[in-house]
């Protein structure tokens, strides 16, 4: 089954304690990006990537860090977590960002 | 970037069609008009896009203006399950950026 997956699905921690959101997407797609959802703001993107090695900033990328060493894996760092990072997290997959974006089933963190 | 402007909520009956408008007067000759749906408790999942005409699919159909400044998302029959939060997204270059998107109820 084509999917995107995400892990964990729920995250407590607490500030400055450093985490990762696992991403991964078995349908071979070059374009991923990670997005996160607050109350009446929408998606808003937080990093993307078209290709291996190859990322950039999206609206809101203060205080996130991505890596992609392989094609399947797009994991969201948070190398020290504040309460303003509390929110719901997706992540996406596409063969190109004009072409149809599949979205995980989110994260949703809470740092306290 | 080019922005969208859509109405924050809508309620239609079940059965009767749903006409969702989206304002994007900035948009240049090369954005795409893309629409995304998300359910409750669910990521977001794609419904339609277009460039210049008009489109249909199983799903919905988009009708795009002449100067291409509004484009409006059409559900022909609304039904319990498309109640949902509806994004009109302009994408250009690699960036997407979601608005706050509209609310449509459907009352049985």
């Amino acid at each position: 089954e084509a999917q995107v997956t995400q892990n964990p699905r729920y995250l407590i921690t607490v500030t400055g304690k450093k985490l990762t959101v696992t991403c991964s997407q078995n349908m071979n797609h070059e374009y991923m990006s990670w997005y996160r959802q607050d109350p009446g703001l929408g998606l808003r993107q937080i990093y993307y990537s078209m290709n291996v090695e190859v990322t950039d900033k999206g609206d809101v990328p203060e205080g996130y860090k991505v890596s992609r060493k392989e094609k399947r894996n797009f994991p969201l760092i948070l190398e020290s977590p504040s309460p303003n990072q509390t929110s719901l997290y997706f992540c996406a997959s596409s063969s190109s960002p004009l072409d149809t974006q599949y979205f995980g089933p989110g994260t949703r963190l809470t740092v306290l | 970037d080019a922005k969208t402007t859509q109405p924050n909520s809508m309620e239609s009956n079940e059965e009767e069609p749903v006409h969702l408008p989206c304002n994007h007067s900035t948009i240049s000759g090369t954005d795409y008009i893309h629409w995304y749906r998300q359910l409750p408790s669910q990521g977001p999942e794609y419904v339609i896009h277009g460039l210049t005409s008009n489109v249909n699919n199983r799903m919905a159909s988009l009708a795009i203006a002449e100067d291409r400044k509004s484009s409006t998302l059409i559900l022909h029959r609304a039904t319990l399950r498309d109640a949902a939060v509806y994004y009109c997204i302009l994408i250009a270059d690699y960036k997407l950026s979601f608005g706050a998107g509209t609310t449509v109820t459907v009352r049985a």
